[in-house]
């Protein structure tokens, strides 16, 4: 049981303003990914954290950055919030060795 | 670059009733697939996975997929479904190097009585 835990469950932000989204899990997995859904879509990768440093990047824009601690939580920052940037974000965790990546409940994220 | 298609946005079907939810992939390398099933305001959960061996995979909740290299599909089927498999299913795709996955677009399955 990886028990990934994601907050906020729910977020809503003006346009132009700054997000923090937080992932913490106790499995000791050390690999984490984040995925952006927005709605009606399949996850988008947006980059992935291996021993606190980027391990690979997708197509979105550098406001979108991130942290991994050495407990292997992780933080997902977005700056200059757009209304585009209105979706699901999810984090998922790897690196046990099976391949598999866990995924947490996810962060709501509204910009009006 | 990788992709996933999943060619059916919604797949209406009666309880009890067997099902196939189709995927596509492309890709020159090997490849790890999985299928993952999101129900509404919640995160995703893995169905199955093929990594190698036996093309045919069994996962939970009664569902198998079947891995066919030639025509680089991995079909999700279920021989009687019930209500509660009413969910949003996702076919993804990750290369053997890295941890990325690439996400189909999903498939509703809306299964009524």
């Amino acid at each position: 049981e990886t028990g990934v835990t994601q907050s906020p469950t729910h977020l809503i932000k003006t346009r132009g303003q700054q997000v923090t989204l937080r992932c913490s899990s106790q499995s000791g997995h050390n690999t984490v990914s984040w995925y952006q859904q927005a709605l009606g879509q399949g996850p988008q990768f947006i980059f992935q954290y291996y021993r606190e440093e980027e391990n690979g990047r997708g197509n979105f824009p550098p406001r979108f950055s991130g942290l991994q601690f050495p407990n292997y939580s992780s933080e997902l920052n977005v700056n200059a919030l757009e209304l585009d940037d209105s979706a699901l974000y999810l984090c998922a965790l790897s690196g046990g060795g099976d391949y598999e990546q866990y995924f947490g409940p996810g962060t709501r994220l509204t910009v009006t | 670059a990788q992709s996933v298609t999943q060619l059916d946005s919604q797949v209406p079907v009666f309880e009890e009733a067997p099902v196939e939810l189709r995927c596509n992939y492309s890709s020159s390398v090997s490849v790890y697939l999985f299928w993952y099933v999101q129900y509404p305001n919640q995160g995703l959960q893995l169905l199955l996975k093929y990594l190698s061996g036996s093309t045919l995979v069994k996962g939970i909740n009664g569902f198998e997929a079947e891995f066919n290299k030639s025509q680089t599909s991995f079909h999700l089927r279920k021989p009687s479904v019930h209500i509660s498999d009413t969910a949003e299913y996702f076919c993804a795709v990750k290369d053997t190097g890295f941890q990325k996955l690439v996400f189909g677009t999903g498939t509703r399955l809306l299964v009524s009585p």
